[in-house]
């Protein structure tokens, strides 16, 4: 069965940094995109960017581009999710998904249970 | 950038057919998918590449597509099928990838 486990809720300060994680299982890790999600509360939702962990090709919305990082670590099957300097906008819950087919074009199946991040002083 | 754009709600009592619609630029050149999601749970995929079902998805669950315009059409709709819909597409040079903003489908 294909998984996608994300990493538990954080509760963070304005300026501090974070990393979430997604860890596959099921199927080759390498040989599938995977994408991190954005909803913010009572919100929609918002495609942020994606990786190819086989050589860690990365894509990002314009929205996204500069504002996160999103890297993996091929050896233990799991995609990040990394801020540098936490804004109150950045409280929501991330979703990170399985990318089926060509890249930013494809489709999202399976997800992860989401991480939910609150960012409060 | 680009959107695709969704009505924001949709109302149909029971055994109706729910038609929800999803218009973007790129929609002629780029595949169209659509999920559901209840609250407190994360999205399901319901239909991809446009019309296309995947297994475990009820049939009441259909996707067309139509120029610039994609629709999501739930025929005989179940009181469980009341959620929030998003279609997901990609820019025309299929760069990055893009939501609707969401349908609340309301089951009266």
């Amino acid at each position: 069965e294909v998984q996608l486990v994300q990493s538990g809720a954080e509760v963070k300060k304005p300026g501090e940094s974070l990393k979430i994680s997604c860890k596959g299982s099921g199927y080759s890790f390498t040989s599938y995109w995977i994408g991190w999600v954005r909803q913010m509360p009572g919100k929609g939702l918002e495609w942020m960017g994606i990786i190819y962990p086989g050589d860690s090709d990365t894509r990002y919305s314009p929205s996204f581009q500069g504002q996160v990082t999103i890297s993996a670590d091929k050896s233990i099957s799991t995609a990040y999710l990394q801020w540098s300097s936490l804004k109150a906008s950045d409280t929501a819950m991330y979703y990170c998904a399985r990318l089926w087919v060509a890249a930013a074009a494809g489709w999202f199946d399976p997800w992860g249970q989401g991480t939910l991040v609150t960012v409060s002083s | 950038s680009y959107e695709l754009t969704q009505p924001p709600s949709v109302s149909v009592s029971p055994g109706q057919t729910a038609r929800i619609t999803c218009s973007g630029d790129a929609l002629p050149k780029q595949y169209a998918y659509w999920y559901q999601q209840k609250p407190g749970q994360a999205p399901v995929l319901v239909i991809y590449k446009d019309s296309e079902r995947p297994s475990g998805i009820p049939e009441r669950f259909s996707g067309s597509s139509s120029g610039t315009t994609v629709t999501l059409t739930i025929s005989g709709v179940q009181a469980e099928d009341e959620a929030d819909y998003y279609c997901q597409s990609a820019d025309s040079s299929g760069t990055y990838g893009v939501f609707g903003g969401g349908t609340k489908l309301t089951v009266l």
